[in-house]
């Protein structure tokens, strides 16, 4: 199995931008984490699916942020507008069950400037 | 106060020394209890799981929950070149409860 695949893995963008980050989870995992982090507050997660369908967006910061997951095998995370603050890395990872092991992708760096 | 806090490093020994690394919490609810090892420019992975208190061992680490102190530790016994990475504890509820992770702290150790 390849792991949790994301890309880009680095993304250089400015001020106002769209920026659309992309993962693969693990096949036959039923879970889908999306997570940021910074030096500052270190690893949030900021929304997770179970079956594809969103259960917790509590941590998605403002409505600049949305995510989606069509189907098993794919999710996005799109910022519009972006801002220099959502410079981080963003993580995906997947588990088969809610608190159970998570396998994390390499991340997306993301650089607003 | 945070509901995970850990000591922030960076932190850098000697190879061969033992390591202890900890993380303090303030939710008496949290009952499953992880630490994740993240090597630069890669994701977290999972080094060491254990529910409730007690140790649990795995070759040269140790993992320790004192959950009347709300404390948990991660020893790393001959500690290699190869440990150097961030540590992050994380920890849930519940089987079926999302994680709350600790910022991490950056260890490095000197050949």
């Amino acid at each position: 199995d390849a792991g949790v695949i994301q890309s880009p893995r680095h993304e250089v963008t400015e001020m106002g931008q769209e920026v659309t980050l992309r993962c693969k989870p693990i096949s036959g995992h039923d879970y889908l984490f999306w997570y940021r982090q910074t030096m500052m507050r270190g690893l949030e997660l900021l929304i997770y699916f179970n079956n594809n369908v969103p259960i917790d967006d509590s941590g998605m910061p403002e409505d600049r942020f949305s995510a989606k997951m069509p189907n098993a095998s794919f999710s996005t995370l799109k910022i519009q507008p972006s801002e220099p603050r959502d410079s981080a890395v963003y993580f995906c990872a997947s588990s088969r069950g809610n608190g159970e092991k998570l396998f994390f992708g390499s991340g997306t760096q993301l650089s607003v400037l | 106060q945070k509901e995970v806090e850990q000591d922030p490093g960076p932190l850098s020994v000697p190879e061969g020394a033992i390591v202890s690394l900890n993380c303090t919490y303030s939710n008496s609810a949290f009952q499953y209890f992880m630490w994740y090892r993240q090597y630069s420019r890669k994701g977290p992975e999972l080094l060491m799981y254990t529910y409730s208190s007690g140790n649990k061992e795995d070759g040269r680490f140790t993992a320790q929950v004192d959950k009347s102190s709300k404390y948990i530790s991660l020893f790393i016994r001959d500690s290699q070149p190869s440990d150097s990475a961030t540590y992050l504890c994380a920890m849930s509820t519940g089987a079926n409860s999302k994680l709350t992770f600790g910022k991490g702290i950056t260890l490095s150790v000197r050949p």
